[in-house]
């Protein structure tokens, strides 16, 4: 059993659409995160969540928002997609604020 | 501006001899560390972590090595193993702030038969 998943696992979109990537986990974690690992291979927090409330929001432009449904949902949706936007998202959660971070296996964007 | 350092992109080791990856910080605010692991097309894999308090945590082949003063951590793999081939992230918090991870760039680890 996946522990954290995600999907898509490759997204391919054109500038200027929008898209959304959606990531679960059932380990019954209370805090999901969103991060993105750019060109450069830096792997940088975007959003963490606690119990479906933002708790990080890191310096990330409106066009993306987070939204969890639930504890076991965080997903991404991205408006007016940019080439900048292209990279692999990774989405984790925790049991607490402190704890090993349990990644998905990522979604890899790219924007033409 | 980095604050968890990797400056070596990649290490090439022989089967069987010690692999050492190393990482270096700049916020003395950071009290934990973790090692992760990453295959191609899979999502980093947590490894070990050192509280701030300690110097040392070993698990099985894996051996990592905190030092305050220096802000510097090492992780040493004894011994090496082709399956371990794979990047490297080194990671810190601050636990203070909820627990956010900084990551460095990752070191690629390539242990030869």
């Amino acid at each position: 059993d996946t522990a954290v998943s995600q999907t898509p696992k490759y997204l391919v979109t054109q500038m200027g659409n929008d898209k959304s990537i959606k990531c679960e986990q059932n380990l019954g974690h209370d805090t999901m995160y969103w991060y993105k690992q750019d060109s450069k291979k830096f792997l940088k927090i975007m959003f963490s969540y606690n119990n479906k409330e933002l708790i990080i929001n890191e310096t990330v432009p409106n066009r993306f928002s987070p939204k969890s449904p639930d504890k076991a949902h965080l997903n991404l949706h991205i408006n007016s997609l940019e080439l900048g936007d292209s990279a692999v998202y990774f989405c984790a959660s925790v049991a607490g604020p402190v704890g090993t971070q349990y990644f998905g296996p990522g979604t890899r964007l790219l924007v033409l | 501006d980095q604050q968890v350092k990797q400056n070596s992109p990649s290490l090439s080791v022989q089967e069987g001899r010690i692999s050492i990856l190393n990482c270096d910080y700049t916020n003395s605010m950071f009290d934990y560390f973790l090692w992760y692991k990453k295959y191609p097309a899979e999502g980093p894999t947590f490894l070990i972590s050192i509280s701030s308090i300690k110097d040392k945590n070993e698990d099985g082949r894996f051996t990592v090595f905190l030092n305050k003063s220096a802000k510097h951590l090492s992780l040493h793999i004894v011994p090496s193993q082709p399956g371990d081939s794979a990047v490297y992230f080194c990671a810190a918090s601050d636990r203070g702030s909820q627990g956010n991870l900084i990551f460095g760039k990752g070191t690629k680890l390539s242990v030869k038969p």
